[in-house]
């Protein structure tokens, strides 16, 4: 079946624009997550999404982000007034449910390049 | 707050030679853990994790890590590698917050050469 989706694939945008990154989790999938990875760094948790709420927020780095889910299906991250320290791989992932027992499947990610 | 150590930013070997990838975490309290594989141009995909039970936990592929709480530490092994192994390997560790909140390492790239 269809895998966890991301668009777009490749993102540069100028430093102060806003930015909208997609995320389509595999059908049937009740959490969500979003994670960031810059250049030599690992995957860092930014929000945790079960249905169409975030009880986990922490990772998110400033009030310049924010991300919203439908019912079970789409998040999307926001970003706005991009910095140039913004540049990472963004990547969502989903799982069927929050467990710990549950794999989460990533997708490709999103590459965002801030000029 | 958790954090997953992996000492090695790169690790060169041949093909059909045996490979360690060192993997330590730092926490007092109980953790899952789990090794993620990034292959060239893919998503990332899940290896193998140790929830509770044996202590060494076999994935795909054949790779295996074995769990030892007393050094803190979850290397993943394979007694011999492929060409098609070469990829990015992450180690990851959660506690039981009531989701899996993943905290992972900066990763090893696995190279496997003829």
């Amino acid at each position: 079946g269809a895998g966890v989706s991301q668009s777009p694939s490749n993102k540069v945008t100028e430093k102060g624009k806003d930015v909208e990154l997609r995320c389509d989790p595999i059908s049937g999938h009740t959490a969500l997550y979003w994670y960031r990875q810059r250049l030599g760094q690992g995957l860092e948790f930014l929000i945790y999404f079960q249905g169409n709420s975030a009880p986990d927020k922490s990772g998110l780095p400033s009030d310049r982000f924010s991300a919203e889910r439908t019912g079970e299906s789409v998040s999307t991250l926001t970003i706005q007034r991009t910095q140039q320290e913004d540049s990472a791989v963004y990547l969502c992932a989903s799982s069927l449910d929050r467990t710990m027992w549950e794999t989460q499947y990533f997708g490709p990610g999103t590459r965002l390049l801030v000029l | 707050a958790q954090s997953v150590t992996q000492l090695d930013s790169q690790v060169p070997v041949f093909e059909e030679a045996p490979v360690e990838l060192r993997c330590n975490y730092s926490s007092s309290v109980s953790v899952y853990l789990f090794w993620y594989v990034q292959y060239p141009n893919q998503g990332l995909q899940l290896l193998l994790k140790y929830l509770s039970g044996s202590t060494l936990v076999k994935g795909i592929n054949g790779f295996e890590a074995e769990f030892n709480k007393s050094q803190t530490s979850f290397h993943l092994r394979k007694p011999s590698v492929h060409i098609s192994d070469t990829a990015e390997y992450f180690c990851a560790v959660t506690l039981n917050t009531g989701f899996q909140k993943l905290v992972f390492g900066t990763g090893t790239r696995l190279l496997v050469s003829p």
